[in-house]
């Protein structure tokens, strides 16, 4: 079974510091991993994924994230945080499709992160 | 495109009601998932379905839910009789197999609140 698990349920930065959300997963076979992130009463939206290309991938607003096997870590940065980074971040896996599983498309997503950006 | 679509954006009712969550997906998406957010629990996947045949529903907690997506359009989630532990945002997602593999699409969510 897949799993993840989001290190620091709050984490807090001044603005123009660098980011980092901590993502570890599990999985028996090579994984999709993304970052979703998620404003105030709205739904999520895809920040970045990795899907076995390029193991440095980058998102959307200055995030990328690193794919490191070894460690089963994508954890999640930004090199200077702006005042609008604040929201809630989610890391995800699934199974990659030549898993051979019927579990296409379904995501596990983490507990979530609360990113705090003080002026 | 209008992105996913759900409706009421916002739901209060008594326990023992039953509420009906509604939800339009992306044209031409063929994956359409219902998820609860909670703080406890954090986002829970209740149910998918894949061209509009439900896959996998393991994640619904119990009988009083229920969901339905009787064609490519139209979903819905239903709980008979709520309570107050059903309180929770409900999101609908919708992805494309033959698109970027599982970029799922949410939408703004329906926040039920059972009295």
């Amino acid at each position: 079974a897949q799993s993840v698990t989001q290190l620091g349920s709050h984490v807090s930065v001044s603005e123009g510091a660098l980011v980092l959300l901590r993502c570890n997963y599990s999985s028996s076979v090579p994984p999709y991993l993304f970052w979703y992130v998620q404003y105030p009463n709205q739904g999520l939206q895809l920040l970045l994924k990795y899907t076995s290309a390029a193991t440095l991938v980058k998102g959307i607003n200055g995030f990328e994230a690193e794919f490191k096997k070894s460690e089963t870590s994508f954890h999640l940065t930004k090199p200077s945080a702006h005042m609008s980074d604040a929201a809630e971040y989610f890391c995800a896996v699934s199974d990659s499709e030549n898993a051979g599983g019927t579990s296409y498309g379904k995501l596990t997503f983490g507990q979530g992160t609360i990113l705090t950006v003080h002026p | 495109d209008a992105g996913v679509i759900q409706s009421p954006r916002h739901e209060v009712t008594e326990m023992g009601q039953e509420v009906t969550l509604r939800c339009k997906p992306i044209s031409g998406h063929d994956y359409l998932f219902w998820y609860r957010q909670t703080m406890m629990r954090g986002l829970e996947l209740l149910i998918y379905f894949n061209n509009n045949v439900p896959i996998d529903d393991s994640g619904m907690p119990e009988d009083r839910f229920s969901a339905k997506m009787p064609n490519a359009s139209f979903s819905t989630l239903k709980i008979q009789p709520s309570e107050p532990r059903d309180s929770a945002v409900y999101f609908c997602a919708s992805s494309l197999r033959t698109g970027v593999p599982y970029e799922q699409y949410f939408g703004p969510g329906t926040r039920l609140t059972v009295t």
